[in-house]
Order: C-alpha cells, then sequence, then structure tokens
C-alpha cells in the first residue's frame, strides 16, 4: 500500500464550478498535511496546511482533515482556468514529507 | 533573487556517465533536499541534510552521492547514469528540520539519460 494516495485524475470542472479532491495516508501516526500545486513544468508550491481535524479556509481554498478516516481533501471554489494544475498531498511523519501521485486539475472556460 | 536554486536546468547525456547536480538557497534555512520526480508525477524523497549532517536517506542506489558543503549547498552527483535515472530532480529546503515547516523548491533539473 502507498504511503499517501490521491484519486486518480485528471479531474475535469467548468470555470466557476467546485473541484473536490481527495487523498488518504497509510500512518496513522501522520501529524501534518500540506497541499502542494505544480504547474506544468515547474517546481511544486505550497498552497494549504492543516494539522488537526476539520476544516481550513484560505480564500477559494478549503482543506478538510480526518484523521480518524485517515483523509484529507481540498476543496477549490469558483474554479479558475488559473488553477488548472496537478495537486500533490503530503503527509509529514518522522522529518519525511511523503507525497502522493497528484491529481491533474483541468477548469474548462 | 532566487531563494532555491538549481543547476543545470537540463541535463542530456549519455549511459554510463557521471553527472552532478547544484543546489543553493540563499534564505538561510537549516535543512536542505533531494526529491526525485518521474514521469508520472511522483514526487519521492531521496536525501535530507540538515547542518550538513544527512538525516535523510531512502532506498536509493548508491550510485547517487548528496554531499553538503556547508548549510547552503546540497550537490547531488550521479555515477554510472541509467536510463531508469531520467526524471525530473527537486532540490528544496526548509528553515528547521520538518515539522510543520513548507518546503521551498528549486525549479528543478529535467535528466534525460540516452
Amino acid at each position: 500500500q502507498k504511503e499517501v494516495e490521491q484519486n486518480s485524475g485528471p479531474l475535469s470542472v467548468p470555470e466557476g464550478a467546485i473541484a473536490s479532491l481527495n487523498c488518504t495516508y497509510s500512518d496513522r501516526g501522520s501529524q501534518s498535511f500540506f497541499w502542494y500545486r505544480q504547474y506544468s513544468g515547474k517546481s511544486p508550491e505550497l498552497i494549504m496546511s492543516i494539522y488537526s481535524n476539520g476544516d481550513k479556509e484560505d480564500g477559494r481554498f478549503t482543506a478538510q482533515l480526518n484523521k480518524a478516516s485517515q483523509y484529507v481533501s481540498l476543496l477549490i471554489r469558483d474554479s479558475q482556468p488559473s488553477d488548472s494544475a496537478t495537486y500533490l498531498c503530503a503527509v509529514l511523519n518522522d522529518y519525511k514529507l511523503s507525497f502522493g501521485a497528484g491529481t491533474t486539475v483541468t477548469v474548462r472556460a | 533573487d532566487t531563494a532555491v536554486s538549481q543547476t543545470p536546468k537540463y541535463l542530456v547525456t549519455q549511459m554510463g556517465n557521471d553527472k552532478s547536480i547544484k543546489c543553493e538557497q540563499n534564505l538561510g534555512h537549516d535543512t536542505m533536499y533531494w526529491y526525485k520526480q518521474d514521469s508520472k508525477k511522483f514526487l519521492k524523497i531521496m536525501f535530507s541534510y540538515n547542518n550538513k549532517e544527512l538525516i535523510i536517506n531512502e532506498t536509493v542506489p548508491n550510485r547517487f552521492s548528496p554531499k553538503s558543503p556547508d548549510k547552503a549547498h546540497l550537490n547531488l552527483h550521479i555515477n554510472s547514469l541509467e536510463l531508469g535515472d531520467s526524471a525530473v530532480y527537486f532540490c528544496a529546503s526548509s528553515q528547521k528540520t520538518l515539522s510543520n515547516e513548507k518546503l521551498f523548491f528549486g525549479s528543478g533539473t529535467q535528466l534525460s539519460v540516452l
């Protein structure tokens, strides 16, 4: 079983819609959770971090964490063409940050 | 000024050659990393150094040897390159040994082994 798994993409959403990305992790001892965005040909950049159960909102982004279910999600509201990218879920455990394979999102104008 | 810079951006070489990738960060961070991203976008940690000391060494062939002359630099040397080494290699840094810290990535080195 992979340490971090993301729902397979690609995910295509119309402009203005909500994009929903899911991630599960295998190690219950994982401490911190992150979402990185990676545009094609570019390096990953951090967009959200979440450490405790519940929701965390930052602009159009909302991260949700459920440690009992070992589940992290990212919602992108009012999706824009500029949100078209690959979104990487990352989980921290014992100083090691493990990434999922990413979900590619395409926002259709 | 670029926060984390790595060179070269592209590296095309023949199988069996030895090559190096250099990385420098000007953020004053204590910890630096090498990640490998394969063609399926899977990003996997290879090494991590904290203040020049190796703290993470994943299952990586010993043809890969990192070197950290000081905490601002982490270079990656690869011996006897193989076709399977073709990938994008990202250098990254964080302020402290990774806790809840943000990773800053370099722009990546696209390695193609022919």
